[in-house]
């Protein structure tokens, strides 16, 4: 069963710095990779997709990477600002179409 | 980019009656829709996929006579949640997948906020 597991669950940074969440996933047998913005009661905003045969996107100030092999993806934001804050969702899908969902990191950048 | 609506976006009702969410695909044609469910500070958990046309694929531990899902047409699902109960007051987001198979995206609704007193 896929399991997908973020790390940390929760990160305070001041602004300006560029930042590092990691997720990680149990079975490397993915169609794809993606990672998700949510604000507090709202709905989702994907910001990356990764292909399983694709090794990283790239949007802006965000870099996504993917290591199939390792079951680990990260998302990289340069220059943080305080409208980043928002907690960050990476879910992995499978050949059933299915989304699996990490818990989210909970990101909070303080001007 | 692929618009995904849902209706209504939050929804107070009592404990015992049913409520319909809407979950409509604006732009394109959704073969497969997604309902998910989201409790206070845990994440997003699939409850059922849904094609056009055919009857809905339940996770295990939902209840599909509870959780009712219809996919009628290529834009539109709903979800009644029957003889609503306090416990399953949550947060319920739709996503929709069209026919593009390079890349399976899913495009996610804005969610419906459901109390139940």
């Amino acid at each position: 069963k896929q399991e997908v597991t973020q790390i940390p669950a929760a990160l305070s940074v001041p602004e300006g710095e560029n930042l590092v969440l990691n997720c990680s996933f149990t079975d490397s047998a993915i169609y794809n990779l993606q990672w998700f913005r949510q604000d507090p009661g709202k709905g989702l905003t994907s910001l990356l997709l990764i292909q399983s045969s694709q090794r990283e996107q790239t949007s802006g100030r965000l870099n996504a990477s993917l290591d199939k092999s390792s079951g680990r993806s990260t998302l990289y934001i340069a220059a943080s600002q305080p409208g980043d804050s928002a907690t960050y969702l990476c879910a992995v899908q499978g050949s059933q179409g299915n989304l699996i969902f990490g818990k989210g990191t909970k990101l909070s950048v303080k001007p | 980019g692929a618009v995904v609506s849902q209706h209504p976006s939050w929804v107070i009702c009592k404990s015992g009656t049913s409520v319909k969410i809407e979950c409509r695909s604006l732009d394109f044609q959704a073969t497969t829709m997604f309902w998910y469910r989201q409790f206070p500070k845990q994440s997003l958990m699939l409850m059922a996929t849904s094609n056009e046309g055919s009857k809905a694929t339940y996770e295990q531990g939902v209840e599909k006579d509870k959780f009712l899902i219809n996919h009628a047409s290529l834009t539109l699902s709903t979800l009644t949640v029957t003889s609503a109960h306090p416990e399953d007051s949550s947060f319920y987001i739709c996503s929709a997948r069209g026919t593009d198979t390079s890349s399976y995206e899913q495009y996610f609704g804005p969610g419906t906020r459901l109390t139940v007193t």
